[in-house]
């Protein structure tokens, strides 16, 4: 079974600051990794994902996410957050082999950009 | 327009009513899914079907009930057993391939009252 695990509920930040939202996995097979974004009272938007090869992931809006095969981690990344960057961020992963496309995804974590 | 649209945004049922949300999608996609999202627990799947006639139960299926006559629509039924039903619940569709993305609607509030 896999799980995920995002590490921080709330992170707080200022406008232009750089900022990192962490993402940890378990699972005993290989699994292709997502980053959504969710904006209030919206559904989810996909940020980016990781499939194979290179292991640094660009995204939309400037973020980037690199995967750790040996820390089993996806974490997120942008260099200078913007207010508009406000909103819920989940992790989920889904495994390689299956044919359902199901996705298992992380808690959340809020980022609150404050000017 | 290409999506998934959900009604209603919100919705609001008695204790022992059910309410059926709705889901339709018109991305020619054989996967849906609903998802359940309660704060600080993330998104826990209710039900899924990867073909017309065909669903599967989640994690968390109980209380719940979908149909899928059409490959365009998959509504959810929260019925007077769920026991805990005020939550977002967000529908989603995907080609059903586990390297593609998941396409989700903008969700419906449901309260209980």
């Amino acid at each position: 079974a896999q799980s995920v695990t995002q590490l921080d509920s709330q992170v707080p930040v200022f406008e232009e600051a750089p900022v990192e939202l962490r993402c940890n996995y378990s699972s005993s097979v290989s699994v292709y990794l997502f980053w959504y974004v969710q904006y209030p009272n919206q559904g989810l938007q996909l940020l980016l994902k990781y499939l194979s090869g290179s292991t640094l992931v660009k995204g939309i809006n400037g973020f980037e996410a690199e995967f750790n095969k040996s820390q089993t981690s996806f974490h997120l990344r942008k260099p200078s957050v913007h207010i508009s960057d406000t909103a819920e961020y989940f992790c989920a992963v889904s495994q390689t082999s299956s044919n359902t496309g199901k996705l298992i995804f992380g808690q959340g974590t809020t980022l609150q950009v404050k000017p | 327009d290409g999506g998934i649209t959900q009604s209603p945004k919100y919705l609001f049922r008695k204790e022992g009513q059910n309410v059926t949300l709705s889901c339709e999608q018109n991305l020619n996609h054989d996967a849906m899914y609903w998802y359940r999202q309660d704060p600080g627990q993330g998104l826990r799947l209710i039900y899924y079907s990867q073909i017309v006639n065909d669903f599967q139960k989640g994690d968390i299926a109980e209380g719940y009930s979908v149909s899928r006559e059409k490959k365009e629509s998959f509504p959810l039924t929260v019925t007077s057993a769920q026991k805990n039903p005020t939550a977002f619940y967000l529908c989603a569709s995907s080609p059903g391939t586990a390297r593609t993305e998941a396409f989700f609607g903008q969700g419906t509030r449901l309260t209980v009252v």
